[in-house]
């Protein structure tokens, strides 16, 4: 089955940037997709077919894929965006999400 | 309002069997792709199944194909998943997630807020 690996934790002060990465054999040849989930709640679409946003996203979300690694990048980080981050992409019939990236805004 | 409400949850044992239960309101889910997606105590996001608009293509996780079977009932807005030959690797929380196409590889954008499982003796 297809595997994709996620740093388990960072941590980010408030109002910079991080980037989460997100592992896997040739994944940029594939669509990446990202979903928070903050504790207690059912995950959220933030990044979509790479770089795309869903409407009601801030524009500090963003993301890219290219070869074996998709990125994605929280500018001026707030602590609302404190949660778990899952990247997941299809490979061959079926579905796989990352293993989460717990971020932590100290 | 646009949402899904999962149904059917509790508690069974190992070996035995539960049927799972979406409910779709506030847009007609035949035009689009559903997809299961399960979470552990304490893990992280597991997908388990996707099926077609029409119902006609489903997709499962290895770890559980020959067990659980997805099916839709398009005319009551209402999607299943069968579970069958239950075991205590399978209790967790069980989302029903809608894709923004009729793709099943499509982007989920609308969750519910979970049916728990849990298998135990």
């Amino acid at each position: 089955s297809y595997e994709l690996i996620q740093p388990p934790s960072v941590s980010v002060s408030p109002g910079q940037t991080t980037s989460i990465t997100c592992s896997g054999q040739n994944l940029g040849d594939k669509f990446a997709t990202w979903y928070q989930q903050k504790a207690g709640q059912s995950p959220v679409l933030v990044i979509y077919q790479d770089t795309k946003r869903p409407s009601g996203i801030p524009e500090r979300f963003s993301g890219s894929n290219s070869g074996n690694t998709a990125t994605l990048t929280i500018s001026g980080t707030q602590p609302i965006d404190e949660a778990d981050y899952y990247c997941q992409a299809w490979d061959s019939g079926t579905a796989a999400f990352g293993t989460g990236t717990k971020v932590t805004v100290l | 309002e646009v949402q899904l409400m999962e149904s059917g949850g509790g508690l069974v044992q190992p070996g035995g069997s539960l049927r799972l239960s979406c409910a779709a309101s506030g847009f007609t889910s035949s035009t689009y792709a559903m997809t299961w997606v399960r979470q552990g105590p304490g893990r992280g996001l597991e997908w388990v199944s996707s099926i077609s608009g029409s119902g006609g293509d489903t997709y499962y996780a290895d770890s559980v194909k020959g067990r659980f079977t997805f099916s839709r009932d398009n005319s009551k807005n209402i999607l299943y998943l069968h579970m069958n030959g239950l075991r205590v690797e399978d209790t967790a929380l069980y989302y029903c997630a809608r894709s923004t196409g009729i793709g099943v590889s499509d982007p989920s954008d609308l969750w519910g807020q979970g049916a728990l499982v849990t298998v135990s003796s």
